[in-house]
């Protein structure tokens, strides 16, 4: 079963607009969750992090806002810029196993 | 952040041979190690877990036979895929972190071909 899913496999938005990035959980223990940008053949490249003692956190361009109720996190990407164009992750893990489990990606296009 | 490389970036290799996957990380003493997979256009799947010195933790439905995974130090876990087959063609990334912290550094993957 998917533990961490991202429900939208690809979004376009138009530069300087805001990009919104979704991602749902299903499991209660989950306590950090983090983002993470992508290309193909490269590794992930982190992006921003949250711990579940909060509800968000703000780097730069990038927010992370954390819903734990509705086990539910997005990422705001404000304004939004051709390069950030490339796959995004969600991740999850606790601190239990320090794991991650990856959601299923979202393929961000920023059209300039 | 830290810097994880892997070596080689990219192979290929026939069917039936063993190829081996190198991770370091180059700027600080890794206590646990992690290998993923990620075929084509799917999500980084966790294939195991590495701890300095003791044997790997595999995930549900990773043949540990097939994924020899050694952490012999704390710079350097790799990944030795025995007797590939095509089916094994991924992308094969690590990461490094310290025990009792979330922080993983990722390294840059390596494309595995087989043939």
């Amino acid at each position: 079963d998917q533990q961490v899913k991202q429900n939208s496999p690809s979004l376009s938005v138009q530069e300087g607009r805001i990009s919104i990035l979704n991602c749902d959980y299903t499991n209660s223990m989950f306590d950090y969750f983090l983002w993470y940008k992508k290309y193909p053949a490269e590794g992930p490249t982190f992006l921003i992090s949250i711990s579940s003692i909060k509800d968000k956190n703000e780097d730069g361009r990038f927010t992370v806002f954390l819903n734990k109720s509705a086990k539910h996190l997005s990422l705001h990407i404000v304004p939004s810029q051709p390069g950030d164009s490339a796959v995004y992750f969600c991740a999850a893990s606790d601190k239990g196993t320090y794991k991650y489990i990856f959601g299923t990606g979202t393929r961000l296009k920023v059209l300039a | 952040g830290a810097v994880v490389s892997q070596h080689p970036s990219w192979v290929i290799c026939k069917s039936g041979t063993s190829v081996k996957i190198e991770c370091r990380s180059l700027d600080f003493q890794a206590t646990t190690m992690f290998w993923y997979r990620q075929f084509p256009k799917q999500s980084l799947m966790l294939m195991a877990t590495s701890n300095e010195g003791s044997k790997a933790t595999y995930e549900q439905g990773v043949e540990k036979d097939k994924f020899l995974i050694n952490h012999a130090s704390l710079t350097l876990s790799t990944l030795t895929v025995t007797s590939a087959h095509p089916e094994d063609s991924s992308f094969y990334i690590c990461s490094a972190g310290l025990a009792g912290l979330y922080e993983q550094y990722f390294g840059p993957g390596t494309r595995l071909t087989v043939t």
